[in-house]
């Protein structure tokens, strides 16, 4: 079936270093791609998306380029902060059964 | 607008009670969708609403689980009776229309003692 694979956690990070956090997915057909975030006592919040091959997603200094050929979503940023340490999820979406599959989220720690 | 809006935020009781969520999503919204996320495992899909219609419940784990969105409006889990291996958190959350973005509530976090 259908399923996301991203890198295991926790990260811990150096304020103002580059992030990367792996995300791999694999499933039939053209899946719109996703990275949700979760910060400490808060909800999902949706961070970015991309919907079709080659597409890039872009939010708060974050992105991440759909790969169809590595059947990859990697999620970048150039300088983390502090305020960026949270739970991070890769996701699939189809439209055949439209839910939501979930990577199994990678925990990011940045220290000042 | 305001955003998909779960109660309680905290739930708390014993092995065999009945616990009951609520999720009232994004006005305008069809498009309702219950997960959980057990034990830091994976967010898991439960179930899928249009309006007041169950369109998916194929994740539904058993028969403890009622899921229901009387008039399309706001939706209610019911868990009865809870186990130990309910515990997790509950996410609630609606979209426009099938394969938009679906937008998340802050969750429910359920512990059954």
């Amino acid at each position: 079936g259908d399923s996301v694979t991203q890198m295991e956690g926790p990260v811990t990070l150096s304020e103002e270093a580059f992030l990367t956090i792996n995300c791999t997915y694999t499933a039939t057909g053209y899946p719109s791609l996703f990275w949700y975030v979760q910060y400490p006592g808060e909800g999902l919040q949706l961070l970015l998306k991309a919907t079709k091959a080659d597409d890039k997603g872009s939010n708060k200094g974050f992105e991440a380029t759909y790969r169809k050929e590595t059947t990859s979503f990697h999620l970048e940023k150039g300088s983390v902060q502090v305020s960026d340490s949270a739970v991070y999820f890769c996701a699939l979406l189809k439209t055949s059964y439209d839910k939501v599959i979930f990577g199994p989220g990678t925990s990011l720690s940045v220290i000042p | 607008e305001a955003g998909v809006t779960q109660f309680p935020s905290h739930s708390v009781i014993e092995k065999g009670q009945t616990v009951t969520l609520r999720c009232d999503p994004i006005s305008g919204h069809d498009n309702l969708y219950w997960y959980r996320r057990v034990m830091g495992k994976e967010i898991k899909f439960l179930l899928h609403f249009v309006k007041e219609s169950k369109q998916d419940e194929s994740g539904m784990p058993n028969n403890r689980f009622l899921a229901e969105r009387t008039g399309g409006t706001y939706s209610t889990l019911k868990v009865q009776p809870a186990e130990l291996e309910d515990s997790g958190v509950y996410f609630c959350a609606s979209s426009r229309g099938q394969a938009q973005p679906q937008h998340f509530g802050d969750g429910t976090r359920l512990s059954i003692l």
